[in-house]
């Protein structure tokens, strides 16, 4: 068993459904990222957690340290938002490498 | 603008060559860089740990001699492919970390083709 799990693994939405995106976890962090990797390549940052529950524009991402389990909502979905999106970890050993889940393929369809 | 610049975005090289990928952090000093490479529809895979002033660390199953990490400075690493072959041929993306705490910046990756 992965020490990230994400759910759904693809995802397929109409334009302007909400979304969500679930991340379990079984280690000890200090704290979860939420990326966003779109068909080219390039990675993005989108959340940085350790605690609570952050918004950035349509993006909202919380975080249960004691279910050890992270979620990530996208409102009003739109095409653009059609990535790959993926929960990575760092462990509480601080040594800076990140665990990352498998990637949650999104499309969102207009 | 981009906070971890990559470089180059596509390489593609002979069989039997090496290519040098560059990894730069542009707004700030990254003691640690990390070194990823991507195979299709999976995540990525922790290639090394990449230290400035001293040796990388390399995750089990990478070879060191093939993967050459240099960290000469604060704000630049490299890889070096060495005697690339075709199975070489994969996505590899550097991250830096900010020395004060967790936040982490991605470069844009390169795609390389050995051919």
């Amino acid at each position: 068993k992965n020490e990230v799990e994400q759910s759904p693994q693809n995802l397929t939405a109409q334009e302007g459904e909400f979304i969500t995106i679930n991340c379990s976890y079984s280690v000890g962090i200090s704290a979860l990222h939420w990326l966003q990797q779109h068909p080219g390549g390039g990675i993005v940052s989108l959340f940085m957690l350790s605690s609570g529950k952050k918004k950035h524009g349509r993006l909202i991402a919380t975080i249960n340290i004691q279910e050890k389990h992270s979620s990530l909502h996208i409102t009003a979905s739109h095409p653009r938002d059609s990535a790959v999106y993926i929960c990575a970890v760092h462990g509480s050993s601080n040594t800076g490498k990140l665990i990352f889940g498998q990637g949650t393929t999104l499309q969102v369809k207009p | 603008g981009a906070v971890v610049s990559q470089h180059p975005s596509r390489v593609i090289c002979k069989s039997g060559t090496s290519v040098k990928i560059e990894c730069r952090s542009l707004d700030f000093q990254a003691t640690t860089m990390f070194w990823y490479r991507q195979f299709p529809k999976q995540s990525l895979m922790l290639m090394a740990t990449s230290n400035e002033g001293s040796k990388a660390t390399y995750e089990q199953g990478v070879e060191k001699d093939k993967f050459l990490i240099n960290h000469a400075s604060l704000t630049l690493s490299t890889l070096t492919v060495t005697s690339a072959h075709p199975e070489d041929s994969s996505f590899y993306i550097c991250s830096a970390r900010i020395p004060s705490g967790n936040t982490i910046y991605f470069g844009e990756g390169s795609w390389l083709t050995v051919v």
